[in-house]
């Protein structure tokens, strides 16, 4: 199957700092979605973005499909972001979702 | 409404007992989809639902039983479960091949 990959497994920042979450996969995909899951473990979705680029506030995403991997961009980081951060790859048939293994963020203020 | 819920927040349970768990969407997706996931790891998929239908079941014990009686509900239900299962147990639905939208999720203890 394939490999989902992401990079750093854990980050600390200080408050307003800026980050790059990655995400590589090891074959061909339909769909990616970036998520944070919140303490109580909600996964929010953040990002449905099988390519390009997109923004949403202080968060950003692109995909580039070719090169098989995503990148996360978090700017002025709030305390709010803590949680992990995960990278889920739709591929082959059958929307089946399969996850990285996530990237846990720590904010301090 | 654009949310998914799932009932119960929080399930302990012996290890003999047989109990349920649901979930509800009424975004009008046609795919619906159990995942597990164990502290610190991701979630992992177990089931899929696509029009009522199950479409995928990643070899998981018979002593989880998933039912989706209509296109809006899914329910998993459980029976002699062992300690190793307990896990936060996540429902999500999607338009086919399309985002997929999570709900808060069970966390399942067994005794």
């Amino acid at each position: 199957g394939i490999q989902v990959e992401q990079s750093p497994p854990d980050l600390i920042l200080q408050e307003g700092a800026n980050s790059t979450l990655r995400c590589n996969f090891s074959d061909s995909v339909n769909n990616l979605q970036w998520f944070h899951q919140n303490p109580w473990g909600q996964l929010i979705n953040l990002f449905y973005i099988p390519s390009g680029t997109k923004q949403n506030g202080r968060l950003s995403a692109t995909t580039v499909a070719t090169e098989r991997y995503s990148l996360l961009y978090i700017s002025s980081s709030q305390t709010t972001d803590s949680g992990v951060y995960f990278c889920a790859v739709e591929w082959a048939a059958g929307n089946k979702l399969t996850f990285g293994g996530g990237t846990r963020v720590l904010v301090k203020p | 409404d654009t949310e998914v819920t799932q009932t119960p927040k929080h399930l302990v349970m012996g290890m003999t007992n047989k109990k349920s768990l649901k979930c509800e969407q009424h975004m009008g997706h046609r795919a619906m989809y159990w995942y597990k996931q164990k502290a610190k790891k991701p979630p992992e998929l177990m089931f899929v639902y696509s029009y009522e239908k199950l479409s995928i079941n990643e070899s998981v014990p018979s002593r989880f039983s998933p039912e989706c009686p209509n296109s809006s509900l899914l329910n998993l239900h459980l029976h002699a479960l062992q300690p190793e299962d307990s896990a936060l147990y996540l429902c999500a639905s999607s338009s086919l091949f399309r985002e997929q939208f999570f709900g808060p999720g069970t966390r399942l203890t067994v005794l």
